[in-house]
């Protein structure tokens, strides 16, 4: 069965800092698609990157920048220079090509940015 | 059209009544998703549609959730007999066959 743990329930740092929200996943599927998603206070999720399992690439889209390790399951989300508008609600999931399209959430991360 | 669109944003009711909820998906996209996220925890699958088909629903949707896509185009859920522990916010989302999901706002649903 697929699993998202994200442990990190609550982050706070002050503006400019760098931070990094840690996501750990479990599957039994070789071939996988994992996300980070940004829920603002207004509710709406908002797609921020997909990654598919043969992709170990990391990525950089401005100051956000995600780091995949399959040998550990671990598909974590860095902000550089954090500003008070990345404060929001983080999460990850997961989506195994053998379970439709279906999305696996993890519990998500808090982060607050104060200034 | 330039994103998913949900209706109502907000729902109070009291328990026993019946409720429906509207989504209306990104025009292209042939896949439509329902989930539901209680407070402090992340969205839960219920189910998904391919067109008007319904592919997959999950355990969490009990006989008293129903939903529809109708010719593949906007979805409905409805609860009967609503049950304060369906009180949450109810997240739609569509996708591209397999490309990543765009969600709405949600329908925040009370039930009191």
């Amino acid at each position: 069965a697929q699993k998202v743990t994200q442990a990190q329930t609550e982050i706070s740092v002050v503006e400019k800092e760098d931070v990094t929200l840690d996501c750990v996943y479990e599957t039994r599927d070789t071939t996988y698609y994992l996300f980070w998603y940004k829920q603002p206070p207004s509710g709406e999720l908002v797609f921020l990157i997909r990654r598919n399992s043969f992709d170990e690439q990391n990525e950089i889209s401005g100051r956000y920048s995600w780091n995949f390790q399959k040998s550990t399951s671990s598909f974590n989300f860095t902000i550089t220079a954090s500003q008070v508008v990345d404060s929001a609600v983080y999460f990850c999931a997961l989506s195994e090509l053998n379970a439709g399209n279906m999305l696996t959430f993890g519990g998500g991360t808090r982060l607050m940015v104060k200034p | 059209d330039t994103g998913v669109s949900q209706d109502p944003r907000h729902k109070i009711t009291k328990r026993g009544q019946n409720v429906t909820f509207r989504c209306d998906p990104i025009s292209e996209h042939n896949r439509l998703y329902w989930y539901r996220q209680t407070l402090g925890q992340g969205p839960e699958f219920l189910t998904y549609f391919q067109n008007e088909a319904q592919l997959e629903k999950s355990r969490l949707l009990s006989d008293r959730f129903s939903a529809e896509r109708p010719k593949g185009s906007f979805s409905t859920l409805e609860i009967q007999r609503t049950e304060q522990g369906d009180s949450a916010m109810y997240l739609c989302a569509s996708s591209q066959d397999r490309t990543e999901a765009f969600f709405g706002q949600g329908t925040r649903l009370t039930v009191v």
